[in-house]
């Protein structure tokens, strides 16, 4: 498919263990960003990623959060010993580098549930 | 601090009806930009307009207007003769770079158009 591939759709884990969460973007996008999706807290940036550059991790909301991107494509999400309050959807989304308008393209999300 | 604001959590009306949308922002920026989503129930955000601080010329596209208004900090939407398939939660999202890296996102409004 041509669009952000993000994975597992969905994943239920115990407290305090650690998930990874994976995004594959739209080829020849240099930027990439993670959001997190919760009902109490609405969309929130995370983290992005563009090129070569370091990443902008202000908004990762607390050490047990990490990102990385390999070969300036594929992302992983990682949180270390899952809260509850981590229980949220959690969005890639991915933009050229030249985009026009500013669009970002997002993927369908992994749900994260944490028992 | 940068903030968006959608009052209307749910609106639900038949379908023909117009509608619209309401994102007031707060922002100490002269320059920034605001953009509107849509989140259908498959999840993925899809992009439907970005609109830059020194443009408040109205945007019509098809059945969606956008009405920019800086001296009420506002950035509405309006759906003309709405159908089945505008049902969707909306995104109101304010950033200070023109490629949105950071996204600030109001809290949704969820959109029911019922037949």
């Amino acid at each position: 498919g041509a669009g952000v591939s993000q994975s597992p759709s969905n994943k239920v884990t115990e407290k305090g263990k650690d998930v990874e969460l994976r995004c594959d973007p739209i080829s020849g996008h240099t930027a990439l960003y993670w959001y997190r999706q919760s009902l109490g807290q609405g969309l929130e940036f995370l983290i992005y990623f563009q090129g070569n550059s370091a990443p902008d991790k202000s908004g990762l909301p607390s050490d047990r959060f990490s990102a990385e991107r390999t070969g300036g494509s594929v992302s992983t999400l990682t949180i270390q010993r899952t809260q509850q309050e981590d229980s949220a959807v959690y969005l890639c989304a991915s933009r050229p580098r030249r985009g026009v308008t500013g669009e970002l393209f997002f993927g369908e999300g992994s749900r994260l549930t944490v028992l | 601090a940068q903030k968006v604001t959608q009052a209307q959590t749910e609106i639900s009306v038949v379908e023909k009806e117009d509608v619209t949308l309401d994102c007031v922002y707060e922002t100490r920026d002269t320059t920034y930009y605001l953009f509107w989503y849509k989140q259908p129930p498959s999840g993925e955000l899809v992009f439907l307009i970005r609109r830059n601080s020194f443009d408040e010329q109205n945007e019509i596209s098809g059945r969606y207007s956008w009405n920019f208004q800086k001296s009420t900090s506002s950035f509405n939407f309006t759906i003309t003769a709405s159908q089945v398939v505008d049902s969707a939660v909306y995104f109101c999202a304010l950033s200070q770079e023109e490629g949105a890296q950071k996204l600030v996102f109001g809290q949704g409004t969820r959109l029911t158009i019922n037949p």
